[in-house]
């Protein structure tokens, strides 16, 4: 059958919980990883960027983790608060230009 | 906050007729960028744009669309004759540089629909 759009994984959490969202990229070539979120209506908004000679990167309550032996990526957001729910994205890039992003995670935070 | 304005914020066109959509990128920024959203799915690359030329292009940027900077302001996306295919949300972008690792700051978007 036709495929009418994709259908995210989700990620429910309490509030006050950590979250960890995870992404697994395609380009072993890519240099450069970057979190997006997006709020229904709105344009990605960045969250926390790392470079391919990082393997963790902190940022406020949130750290990114690379794992480039096996093209992984993952977002870490401490203490969930009802305003982390969202979509997230990861986003790879080769050379700092285009972005390629992944299909997203929906995050939703219970209170 | 410096932050990528975005104009206009709804457009509605009918199949064959062109559009214009309007971008204010961060000012001190270099790199703009256009990204599509189709309702549902992921974001995806158009072009980018450094120096008054395309550094760069996806197949969805066919000879249809055209980006220009018409002042030191502004950076425009048209698409010479819309088709239905062509109802997306429309994000620009711009960064401070580029070569590994500037980030991208995204506008909020213009959600075109083509009837």
């Amino acid at each position: 059958g036709e495929s009418v759009g994709l259908h995210l994984p989700t990620l429910s959490v309490q509030e006050g919980d950590n979250s960890i969202i995870n992404c697994a990229y395609s380009n072993s070539a890519s240099d450069y990883f970057i979190w997006y979120k997006q709020e229904s209506g709105k344009g990605p908004q960045f969250i926390i960027d790392i470079r391919s000679n990082m393997d963790k990167r902190q940022g406020q309550r949130v750290t990114v983790l690379l794992n480039k032996t096996v093209k992984h990526l993952s977002l870490q957001i401490a203490a969930t608060q009802p305003g982390d729910s969202a979509v997230y994205f990861c986003a790879e890039s080769q050379y700092g230009n285009k972005l390629v992003f992944g299909a997203g995670t929906i995050l939703r935070v219970k209170s | 906050e410096p932050e990528v304005t975005q104009t206009p914020s709804h457009q509605v066109t009918q199949m064959g007729q062109e559009v214009i959509l309007r971008c204010v990128p961060i000012s001190n920024h270099l790199y703009f960028y256009w990204y599509r959203q189709i309702l549902g799915q992921k974001v995806e690359f158009l072009v980018s744009f450094y120096n008054n030329e395309i550094s760069e292009k996806s197949e969805i940027f066919d000879d249809q669309f055209s980006v220009e900077r018409p002042d030191g302001s502004n950076f425009t996306l048209k698409i010479r004759s819309t088709k239905l295919e062509d109802s997306a949300m429309y994000f620009c972008a711009s960064s401070e540089g580029s070569g590994g690792g500037e980030t991208q700051y995204f506008g909020p978007g213009t959600r075109l629909l083509v009837l």
